[in-house]
């Protein structure tokens, strides 16, 4: 049973367009909500997270929105570049256990 | 070295070897972590230490055996493994074993059971 799920596999955007990748969660105990990138042939990147006392986080070009009642979040890449080209993963956690639970994976294509 | 480091990157062992991971963090954090993905699926914590003791087994059968000699350093060492154990294993360490805190990624250890 899969607590974190991004439905989407991939997603193909024009440069300088909006990406938005979606994450869904089922366990309403997570509190704390990560965003990662992955290029290939490296390790998962942090790039934005969110607590649950929030519904709003922004950084840059990137904006992490969580729905609370919906049990759900979406990541904002604006205006997209060919560099942002990865596959993202949305990641959950509750409490202080470090247990973090991962989503599936989205591929991001933004062409130029 | 900076980040967190894994060596080696690439391993081919047979179901009869014994080899071993290693990942080394340069950042003084506190709990690390070994994560496993295979193909077509999430990646899936393993373990967790937190100041050299381990806090988490997720269920991880006994051929797969951790050890944290210090918290820099976390090894996971491999034996009769099974050709379904072959996915990337990958380690990460965070400041802390705390609410609200990221975890930082080695690159991974692509790992082949023939």
């Amino acid at each position: 049973d899969q607590q974190v799920k991004q439905n989407s596999p991939s997603l193909s955007v024009q440069e300088g367009r909006i990406s938005i990748l979606n994450c869904d969660y089922t366990n309403s105990m997570f509190d704390y909500f990560l965003w990662y990138k992955k290029y290939p042939a490296e390790g998962p990147t942090f790039l934005i997270s969110i607590s649950s006392i929030k519904d709003k986080n922004e950084d840059g070009r990137f904006t992490v929105f969580l729905n609370k009642s919906a049990k759900h979040l979406s990541l904002h890449i604006v205006p997209s570049q060919p560099g942002d080209s990865a596959v993202y993963f949305c990641a959950a956690m509750g409490g202080n256990t470090g247990k973090l639970i991962f989503g599936q994976g989205t591929t991001l294509q933004v062409k130029p | 070295e900076t980040g967190v480091t894994q060596t080696p990157r690439h391993l081919v062992m047979g179901m009869t070897n014994k080899k071993s991971l290693k990942c080394e963090q340069h950042l003084g954090h506190n709990a690390m972590y070994w994560y496993k993905q295979s193909a077509k699926k999430p990646l899936e914590l393993m373990f967790v230490y937190n100041f050299k003791e381990q806090t988490e087994n997720n269920s991880v059968p006994s051929r797969f055996s951790p050890e944290c000699p210090n918290s820099s350093h976390l090894f996971l060492h491999l034996h009769t493994l099974q050709p379904e154990d072959s996915a990337l294993y990958l380690c990460a360490s965070s400041l802390r074993l705390a609410a609200y805190t990221e975890q930082f990624f080695g690159p991974g250890t692509r790992l082949t059971v023939l």
